[in-house]
């Protein structure tokens, strides 16, 4: 079936510091959602695409439908920025109903 | 951030029994999703609403859950007979319209314990 493969599956940043995650579609995907998972467990929306970047703050996403993949790229990291980041994309079939194909996460770790 | 209510937060059940889970999604929103995620953060589509009306659920939710979104009353997941493996958290998610284009908004879940 369609599949997400998400990338790091953990990843640990000092303060300040920045880097990306990214996820890779099997085939082609209509739109990109991504979540962060906080400390109560609830997935928070960061961005919703269906093609190009987005930016807000010291995050920035891009999705490229045709290449099959999704960035989410954090700059000037915080502590507040730890938690795990899910992809989740919505496959280009017209009986998807919008349903979403998660990734498996990325455990993201800001150390002082 | 979201205002998907889902009631209760943790329920647990012994082997046998009924699970049942409420949500009541956004204001304004008539599309209702249900996923299960289990310990290792892996997502599973259950079944989602438009309105009233399933649009699409898997085999195991047609076989082995009652679900409903009745107008004017929280929707509900129930597990007609609770297994060891249904041990997940329950997350519902709403959005503005169907198909696609339209962004989900979760709630923070039920976390079922089937003991």
């Amino acid at each position: 079936g369609d599949q997400v493969e998400q990338s790091p599956s953990a990843l640990s940043l000092h303060e300040g510091t920045g880097s990306a995650l990214r996820c890779n579609f099997t085939t082609t995907m209509r739109a990109v959602q991504w979540f962060r998972k906080n400390s109560r467990g609830s997935l928070i929306n960061l961005f919703y695409l269906a093609s190009g970047t987005k930016e807000n703050g010291r995050l920035k996403s891009a999705f490229d439908s045709k290449e099959r993949y999704s960035t989410l790229h954090i700059r000037d990291a915080q502590l507040e920025d730890s938690g795990t980041y899910f992809c989740a994309a919505e496959a280009g079939v017209n009986y998807n109903q919008g349903k979403l194909i998660f990734g498996q996460g990325t455990k993201l770790s800001i150390k002082p | 951030n979201s205002k998907v209510i889902q009631t209760p937060r943790y329920l647990v059940k012994g082997q046998g029994q009924k699970a049942k889970m409420r949500c009541i999604p956004e204001k304004g929103h008539p599309v209702v999703f249900w996923y299960q995620q289990n310990k290792n953060n892996e997502f599973k589509f259950l079944i989602n609403f438009q309105n009233q009306e399933v649009l699409q659920q898997i085999d195991m939710t047609e076989k082995r859950f009652s679900a409903e979104c009745p107008s004017n009353s929280p929707c509900s997941l129930e597990i007609q007979s609770s297994e060891a493996g249904d041990s997940a958290l329950y997350l519902c998610a709403s959005s503005l319209t169907g198909g696609s284009g339209n962004t989900l908004y979760f709630g923070e879940g039920s976390r079922l314990i089937v003991v």
